[in-house]
Order: structure tokens, then C-alpha cells, then sequence
């Protein structure tokens, strides 16, 4: 069964620095990985999707890098910013068991100004 | 293209009473989701259809959830009755195809979801 972990639950950052966040998952056997951010009351965005096939995704201050073999992908934030402040989420495609997307518990940050 | 459309927004209803939420997902996503938020989780999947078919339902607790899905486009999830432990953001999600070799170019888009609060 695929298992999701985001580690850490919460960060605190002041602006401008560069930060790194984790999320691991059991079973190397996916179709894809995605990052998600959520601010408080809203839906889910999507901020990069990494294919199976792929080692990593940039998107203007963001790059998310995927492992397969060790089950772990890092989403990486330059120069945070205040308005970078919000849940991130990371979420896997299992390419087997019925291809549900399982997401992990989120990581909460916050950029001080 | 249009994001994925959910409503209401928000609802407050007292325990047992039911609710019922919409989707509208992005034309031509034939997989739709219907996930549950409880504060401070990440979501967790209730139901996935493809097309107008189940493909997954064995997280919704049948005995006052249900879910359809009309001509394979419109969703629609229902809570009847209601228990406390229901309060949560109710979030609608679809993709063009979650399985074979396109799945995995394909984004998971997320609609702003429908926030139940259980009284």
C-alpha cells in the first residue's frame, strides 16, 4: 500500500532565504509525483508534476526532483517571499492499485518579512 | 480553459440533516475525484470514476455517502445523514486519463472546494 510522509510538518523561514522541502513515499512504482500548494480556505494548485520517466521540473523559483529507487522527491524554493507562505503538499500516482492519487500531510510554511 | 467548477462554497447544516455537493470538471477529463479535507490533513480520496463508471470507491463510507456521475461529465456527492466528524473541505479533482502511457504527463486539477461544517 503507497504511503505518503512530508517532512517537516511546519517551517519557519525569514525571506529571501532558500529552502527545501521533503516528501518520501513506499512504493517506487508510480505513474507521476506532484506538488500542490493550498492557502488557507482555497483549493489545491498545482506547482509541478515530475513523470516517472523524469528526474526533475523547474518553474521560476521552484524545482522539484524525483527518485525513484529511494522514494523521494524535494521541492526546492529560492529566495522565499512572504506570499510564498502556504501549505505544500506532494502527491503520487501509483501505477498500480486502482491509480488513485495518495497525498502526503503537507508541510505549512511560513516566510517572515 | 475553465477550471474545474464546485459548489456551494460553503455549508453549515446541523447532524443528520443532508447535504449535496456539484462538480463540474474540465471538458474532456474523463477521471474525476471527489476528495476529503479535514483540517490540517491532506486529502483523501472518497471516490474516482472514469468516465460515468466507478473505478474506486473503497474509502466512502457507503452507509450515508454516495456519489454519481451524470453522462460521464457532472458529480454530484451526497451526505445523508450527516455526523459531526463530516465537517471538512469537500474538494472535486479531474484529469484527461489516469491510466495507460499518457497517464503520467497528466495534471491533476483541482477545484476550490466545498467547505461542510457539521453542527
Amino acid at each position: 500500500k503507497q504511503e505518503v510522509t512530508q517532512i517537516p510538518a511546519a517551517l519557519s523561514v525569514p525571506e529571501g532565504e532558500n529552502l527545501v522541502l521533503n516528501c518520501s513515499f513506499t512504493d517506487s512504482a508510480i505513474y507521476n509525483l506532484q506538488w500542490f500548494r493550498q492557502d488557507p480556505g482555497k483549493g489545491l494548485t498545482s506547482l509541478l508534476l515530475i513523470q516517472s520517466s523524469q528526474r526533475e521540473q523547474t518553474s521560476g523559483r521552484l524545482n522539484a526532483s524525483l527518485d525513484k529507487s529511494s522514494g523521494r522527491s524535494t521541492l526546492y524554493i529560492a529566495a522565499s517571499q512572504p506570499g510564498d507562505s502556504a501549505t505544500y503538499l506532494c502527491a503520487v500516482r501509483p501505477g498500480t492499485g486502482g491509480f488513485k492519487t495518495i497525498f502526503g500531510a503537507g508541510t505549512r510554511l511560513f516566510v517572515k518579512a | 480553459e475553465a477550471g474545474v467548477a464546485q459548489s456551494p462554497r460553503y455549508k453549515i447544516i446541523e447532524k443528520r440533516q443532508s447535504v449535496a455537493f456539484w462538480c463540474n470538471p474540465i471538458s474532456g477529463h474523463a477521471t474525476l475525484y471527489w476528495y476529503q479535507q479535514i483540517l490540517g490533513q491532506g486529502p483523501k480520496l472518497l471516490i474516482q470514476f472514469q468516465n460515468n463508471g466507478v473505478v474506486d470507491d473503497s474509502q466512502l463510507p457507503k452507509d450515508r455517502f454516495s456519489a454519481e456521475r451524470l453522462k460521464g461529465v457532472d458529480s454530484t456527492l451526497k451526505i445523508q445523514p450527516a455526523k459531526l466528524e463530516d465537517s471538512a473541505v469537500y474538494l472535486c479533482a479531474s484529469t484527461q486519463i489516469a491510466t495507460g502511457p499518457r497517464a503520467g504527463a497528466n495534471v491533476l486539477t483541482f477545484g476550490a472546494g466545498s467547505r461542510l461544517t457539521v453542527l
